[in-house]
């Protein structure tokens, strides 16, 4: 079943504006990551939340980890062009080495 | 440059006929992952190996396999591709320290059935 459900599937913003992107999962995790894939492309990790923490900012990423409610949240600011990818959260069930994946959010920045 | 990379990047078979896809890493990464991706969908685990274990995911077709002759390298064969089979494939590491971190994946193979 899966894992990670993202919202919105679609996001249209533009540029300078700040974008937000939930994820909600079903079940216990040791952390939840977030990934950004350019069209066509492989996934890149953006960055890691481990269970026991609430907030973390790398740059201008800015992850909440609500465990009580199972969601979290991605929310990159001042947003640019080159942002325009899809966004998947992925979760550790159990703390396995496997992730499971959310069905992303497709973020479109128009210039 | 560590990194992982998969070759072909693009890869055209016909129905039924065996393909083999690869993946190679340069980061001394003891496990290595295959994932499908389909249009606008999320990446579905197929398998991983964890050293020379191997994990198959329950809902994999027997029509996928894998092997591992070494660290570095990993394949996909898909024995009889149908057109279901169409999709993007990745390949992904993870390294084990302490706890798990983040997997690092190649650019994919866009596989087409004709």
């Amino acid at each position: 079943s899966q894992q990670g459900e993202e919202d919105p599937q679609a996001l249209s913003i533009q540029e300078g504006e700040n974008a937000t992107m939930n994820c909600s999962y079903k079940t216990s995790i040791n952390n939840l990551q977030w990934y950004r894939q350019n069209s066509g492309r492989g996934l890149v990790h953006l960055i890691l939340i481990r269970s026991n923490e609430r907030e973390k900012h790398s740059g201008r990423l800015r992850v909440t980890l609500d465990t009580s409610k199972k969601s979290s949240s991605l929310l990159i600011t001042a947003s640019r062009a080159a942002d325009t990818a899809s966004y998947f959260c992925a979760t550790d069930p159990g703390g396995s080495e496997k992730l499971v994946f959310g069905k992303g959010t497709k973020l479109t920045v128009n210039p | 440059d560590a990194m992982v990379i998969q070759n072909p990047r693009y890869q055209v078979t016909q129905f039924g006929k065996p393909v083999t896809l690869s993946c190679s890493q340069t980061l001394n990464h003891n496990v290595m992952y295959w994932y499908q991706q389909k249009s606008s969908q999320a990446p579905k685990l197929l398998f991983h190996y964890y050293d020379k274990d191997f994990n198959n995911e329950a809902d994999t077709p027997d029509n996928f396999q894998s092997r591992r002759p070494n660290t570095s390298f990993c394949f996909l064969d898909i024995r009889s591709p149908g057109l279901g089979d169409a999709a993007m494939y990745l390949c992904a590491t993870a390294g084990t320290s302490g706890s798990w971190n983040e997997q690092f994946f190649g650019p994919g193979t866009r596989l087409t059935v004709l």
